[in-house]
């Protein structure tokens, strides 16, 4: 069966530090792969997608940036943090061809 | 482009109670629809799906139905209990990149 796992859960970062979030998933090839952000009190806005190794597409344009250095694994990235990035960070894959999308654990993002 | 309006919350119910979250949505074409829950501190799992009109998802005692004729699809479920406690969130996919628009959410309060 299929598994997704993001790491670090919980992290508490200063302002203007750098940030890395991974993710990978696990029993598929070729996923879709996306990450989302949900500020707290607020719906989930799509930041990053993938459809494969090195292809990389932004929703919102933001200090935030994404890579796919392998086919089963998503990073996120920042290399100065904002107040405004703090929130809870979603990563999240689904087979090309399925329609439903599968989520990871999450990761709360606190800046100071 | 596509979308989701669900209704706001925070709802609060007594245990037992009849819970009834409403969801409507704007689209071109024929999109599935999907419910996910999110408990406190974590991701987002799938509820229940439907994947074309007049289908009915069911799970854990949710229900919804994929009406074409009112564009909507109301979370209902008979009983509530102080365990759904959580935030709800309606979608609707596969967009152009497999993805899919959420809903703002609706948190929900079961008390005993």
């Amino acid at each position: 069966s299929q598994t997704i796992h993001q790491w670090p859960a919980t992290l508490v970062q200063p302002v203007g530090s750098p940030l890395s979030l991974e993710c990978t998933v696990e029993g598929t090839s070729n996923p879709n792969l996306y990450w989302y952000r949900q500020a707290a009190g607020r719906g989930l806005q799509l930041l990053f997608y993938s459809v494969g190794i090195g292809q990389i597409s932004s929703e919102v344009p933001q200090n935030l940036s994404a890579s796919r250095p392998q086919d089963r694994q998503f990073i996120l990235s920042s290399k100065k943090l904002l107040l405004s990035d703090s929130g809870f960070y979603l990563c999240a894959w689904t087979i090309s061809s399925g329609n439903t999308i599968y989520f990871g654990e999450g990761s709360w993002l606190t800046v100071v | 482009g596509d979308s989701v309006t669900q209704m706001e919350g925070p709802v609060t119910l007594s245990e037992e109670a009849f819970l009834t979250i409403n969801c409507t949505y704007t689209a071109t074409g024929y999109p599935s629809l999907f419910w996910y829950v999110q408990y406190p501190g974590e991701g987002l799992q799938l509820l229940l799906k439907a994947t074309k009109a007049d289908d009915k998802g069911s799970n854990k005692g949710f229900e919804a139905t994929y009406r074409k004729e009112t564009t909507s699809f109301h979370l209902e479920k008979g009983s509530v209990q102080v365990s759904d406690s959580a935030v709800y969130f309606c979608a609707l996919g596969p967009g152009n990149n497999n993805d899919m628009r959420f809903g703002a959410g609706t948190r929900l309060t079961v008390k005993p």
